[in-house]
Parts: C-alpha cells; sequence; structure tokens
C-alpha cells in the first residue's frame, strides 16, 4: 500500500489558470513534507513542510500541510507553459535512530498548453 | 562547489554484467540515497546513508549494493544486471538536521540492461 498518493496523477490546463495538486500521506513518523518539480532532468526543490497551517510561498506557486488531517497541497496560479512538468510530492520519516528516509507519490504530470 | 554529481549518465549493460553507478557530493551532507525512477512508479528509494559507515535498505534494495566509506562518496553496485534493472537512476543528499533547502539530487544516470 503507498505511504504517498497523489492526484490526480495527470492534469492538462490552459495558460492562466490556477491548479491545485493533492497529497495525501500515511507514515509512522512524520518528519516533513518535501514538494519538487521535475522537468526532463533531477527533481528541483520547491517547498518543505513541517507545520501545520503555515502556507509556504514562492512567485506563483504556494504550498500549505495538515498534519491532522495528513495531507498536503500544491497551488500554481496564472500557470505558465513553463510550469508544465511532473510534480512530486515527497514524505520525510524517521526509520529507527537517527536514522531517516524519504518515500516519494507517483507525480502529478501537469500540462500547460498556450 | 558542484553539488551531487552522478556518472556515468548513460550506461547500456549485458545482463549478468556488473557495474557501479558513482555518486559524490561536495557540500558535507550526511545523509545520501539513491533511487529509481520508473515510468508511472514515481522514485522509489534503493538505499541510503546517514553517514560514513551506515548504510540501510530502502523500498527497492534487491540486487543492489552499496557502502559508505567517506561523506562525499555513495556508489551504487550492481553485481549481475538483470532487465528489470533498466531505470533512471538518482542520487539525493541532505544535511542531517532539518534544512529548509530540501534534498539535492544528481542529474541521473540512464541504465539500459539488455
Amino acid at each position: 500500500e503507498d505511504k504517498v498518493v497523489q492526484s490526480p496523477l495527470s492534469l492538462v490546463v490552459h495558460e492562466g489558470d490556477t491548479v491545485t495538486l493533492n497529497c495525501s500521506y500515511e507514515v509512522t513518523n512524520f518528519r516533513s513534507l518535501l514538494w519538487y518539480k521535475q522537468e526532463k532532468k533531477a527533481p528541483t526543490f520547491l517547498f518543505m513542510l513541517t507545520s501545520s497551517g503555515i502556507e509556504k510561498k514562492s512567485g506563483r506557486l504556494s504550498s500549505i500541510l495538515d498534519k491532522k488531517e495528513l495531507f498536503s497541497i500544491l497551488n500554481i496560479t496564472a500557470t505558465q507553459t513553463g510550469d508544465s512538468a511532473i510534480y512530486l510530492c515527497a514524505v520525510e520519516e524517521e526509520s529507527g535512530g537517527s536514522n531517516y528516509k524519504l518515500t516519494f507519490g507517483k507525480g502529478t504530470l501537469l500540462t500547460v498548453n498556450p | 562547489n558542484a553539488g551531487v554529481t552522478q556518472t556515468p549518465k548513460f550506461q547500456v549493460l549485458k545482463t549478468g554484467q556488473s557495474m557501479t553507478l558513482q555518486c559524490a557530493q561536495d557540500m558535507n551532507h550526511e545523509y545520501m540515497s539513491w533511487y529509481r525512477q520508473d515510468p508511472g512508479m514515481g522514485l522509489r528509494l534503493i538505499h541510503y546513508s546517514v553517514g560514513a559507515g551506515i548504510t540501510d535498505q530502502g523500498e527497492v534494495p534487491n540486487g543492489y549494493n552499496v557502502s559508505r566509506s567517506t561523506t562525499e562518496d555513495f556508489p551504487l553496485r550492481l553485481l549481475s544486471a538483470a532487465p528489470s534493472q533498466t531505470s533512471v537512476y538518482f542520487c539525493a543528499s541532505s544535511y542531517q538536521l532539518r534544512d529548509s533547502k530540501g534534498y539535492t539530487f544528481g542529474s541521473g544516470t540512464r541504465l539500459t540492461v539488455v
């Protein structure tokens, strides 16, 4: 059973639209939730969320975490074709002692058409 | 400051061959990890390390070995390559203490096993 579930798996919008990407998780020892954007190569870091209800914002992107309901959303306003990418959600959990690990969801493929 | 460097970028192996994927970081990160990315599967954790001399298994460790003799390097070894190991491999690193910059990824190695 997947620990990190993203929805939708794919989404096609027009430039200027606003999109909301969802990430729900179920882990035992939550440490943080991270969002990444992946274009053709390696994932690039967007946000790290550790506290509920505190919105992180960067330009047209914003994200918030709900630790009670175990989910996060990533919002993109006024989408541009350059926002087309796979958006990955990952949850960091403690795995015993000083160990911790990062588990990814399957990603949301966002396509923004002109 | 090179970040996370992965070599090679591309590799074709025959079934049964062995090889080592290299990963090096120059940011003094304690934590290093290997992921594989397959279509529709997101990134799946293979092995990870929280410091020199310490490694642990992730979600899909079978067929892969790792070691961490220095802070900087975390090689991934395929002892007997199988077609099921055809994938894109990413190395990622971070500071062990929570760091708002998240994890840094290498540019990936695209491996094909024929």
